[in-house]
């Protein structure tokens, strides 16, 4: 979905380099989420945030951290990275009214720990 | 807690035949559903969803997807299967655990049709 843009889509990086994956949104939602997918698992939740002053972990938040700098923008961090953490990363936005909740996605960063 | 199951990791289909693509789910409450489509290289596409009302719901590119409470299922349909159909399928259901809507999803279902 073009509404929500993640940088870089591709990263290849060295084992304990920080890094950082960027996510930007033209849709006015107030939420937005970062997932991983893995083959076999589907799409797990690292963190969300439900407006710039609400951060919350998922399920999968040890080694990432996040930051919502603005409505529009949230970014994942990898302190660290490690080989685990090779992925495919989905930021996704969604709109708090009642009816709206399914969510909106980026067209993922394909991250590579070596 | 919140969860759903995808029993099958693919689904082989002739162009043509209907396709179904399972999914179970188990929450507290009554549950609000999901399916999504992953094509390669691209992100997740919403392709319907259930709140409340009619249990078969209509959604984009011809599918739909039937909600059967005593069966606690949710399966994706198409009548007739498309080659270009061929993608990764996500059911997902809502969690509001502590008060956040968030989304759970299953493993994901290839889907594979062939000409």
């Amino acid at each position: 979905d073009a509404d929500v843009t993640q940088t870089p889509r591709n990263r290849i990086t060295k084992t304990g380099k920080r890094i950082m994956l960027e996510c930007s949104q033209t849709k006015g939602h107030d939420r937005m989420y970062w997932y991983r997918q893995d083959p076999g698992l589907g799409l797990r939740l690292i963190y969300y945030s439900f407006d710039v002053k609400d951060i919350n972990k998922g399920e999968i938040s040890d080694g990432y951290s996040v930051s919502r700098q603005a409505q529009a923008k949230f970014s994942l961090s990898l302190e660290s990275a490690i080989p685990n953490q090779t992925a495919l990363y989905f930021c996704a936005t969604s709109d708090s009214g009642s009816r709206n909740t399914e969510a909106f996605f980026g067209q993922g960063t394909r991250l590579t720990v070596v | 807690a919140q969860s759903v199951a995808q029993p099958e990791d693919q689904v082989n289909v002739a162009e043509g035949n209907p396709l179904t693509v399972k999914c179970t789910y188990s929450v507290s409450g009554n549950p609000y559903l999901f399916w999504y489509v992953q094509y390669p290289n691209r992100g997740l596409q919403f392709l319907l969803k259930y709140i409340t009302g009619d249990n078969l719901v209509k959604g984009s590119y011809g599918f739909e997807a039937e909600f059967n409470k005593s069966q606690t299922s949710f399966h994706l349909k198409k009548p007739s299967a498309l080659v270009s159909d061929s993608a990764l399928y996500f059911c997902a259901v809502r969690d509001i655990t502590g008060g956040y809507n968030k989304l759970i999803f299953g493993a994901g279902t290839r889907l594979a049709v062939h000409p």
